[in-house]
């Protein structure tokens, strides 16, 4: 069965710093890879998606995240954050066809920024 | 182009009662997913619905279930209203390979 692990359930960094969440997957092939991201309250908003092609994927407010296959890995990473990044990231897979349809998803990552 | 809208927003209950939840995706979107974000277990996957039939089912108990209308959007139905059931019900389409569309969910409290 698929499975995603999202190591880190909180992490702290200073508004300015750069950030990197680590996301790593348990699959038979390679499947379709998405990370969202929660403000409080609120539903869940699509940062980025892999489907296949180059492997580093640019995605909206400035992140991205690198598929590596040899490392089942899809990290997300964001130069320089910002204040108004403190959400919860969720990292998902899925397939687009088959396997049910539906999306597997890692536990989180709490993300707080100090000003 | 209006995205996923789910309703109601908040929605109170007591053990034991029903809850009616609803969902209309995206324009054009045949397919609705429904996810339960409880506390301390994530998000989990509920059902599928497309074209009218079930397609798939999460690992939940038969008194969770739904349907969808023609015009594509759903309702997931929760019977018999159990404390563990409070938690934030996320309905999402999926506009062909641009990933999942979610809405803003229904928050479920029961008492």
């Amino acid at each position: 069965a698929q499975s995603v692990t999202q190591p880190d359930i909180h992490i702290t960094v200073s508004e300015g710093a750069s950030l990197e969440l680590r996301c790593n997957y348990s699959y038979g092939a390679t499947p379709y890879l998405f990370w969202y991201v929660q403000s409080p309250g609120q539903g869940l908003q699509l940062l980025l998606k892999y489907f296949s092609g180059d492997t580093l994927v640019q995605g909206i407010k400035g992140f991205e995240a690198e598929f590596k296959r040899s490392q089942s890995s899809f990290n997300l990473r964001k130069p320089s954050v910002h204040w108004s990044d403190a959400a919860e990231y969720f990292c998902a897979v899925g397939l687009l066809t088959g396997g049910g349809n539906k999306l597997t998803f890692g536990t989180g990552t709490q993300l707080k920024v100090e000003l | 182009e209006a995205g996923v809208t789910q309703s109601p927003t908040h929605l109170i209950k007591t053990r034991g009662q029903q809850a009616t939840l609803r969902c209309s995706p995206i324009s054009g979107h045949t397919s609705v997913y429904w996810y339960q974000q409880a506390l301390g277990l994530g998000l989990q996957f509920l059902l599928w619905y497309d074209e009218g039939e079930e397609r798939n089912r999460g690992n939940f108990p038969p008194r969770f279930s739904g349907r969808q209308f023609p015009n594509y959007s759903s309702e997931l139905n929760v019977n018999a209203l159990e404390l563990e059931d409070s938690a934030l019900y996320l309905c999402a389409s999926r506009p062909g390979e641009s990933g999942y569309t979610f809405g803003s969910g229904t928050r479920l409290t029961v008492v």
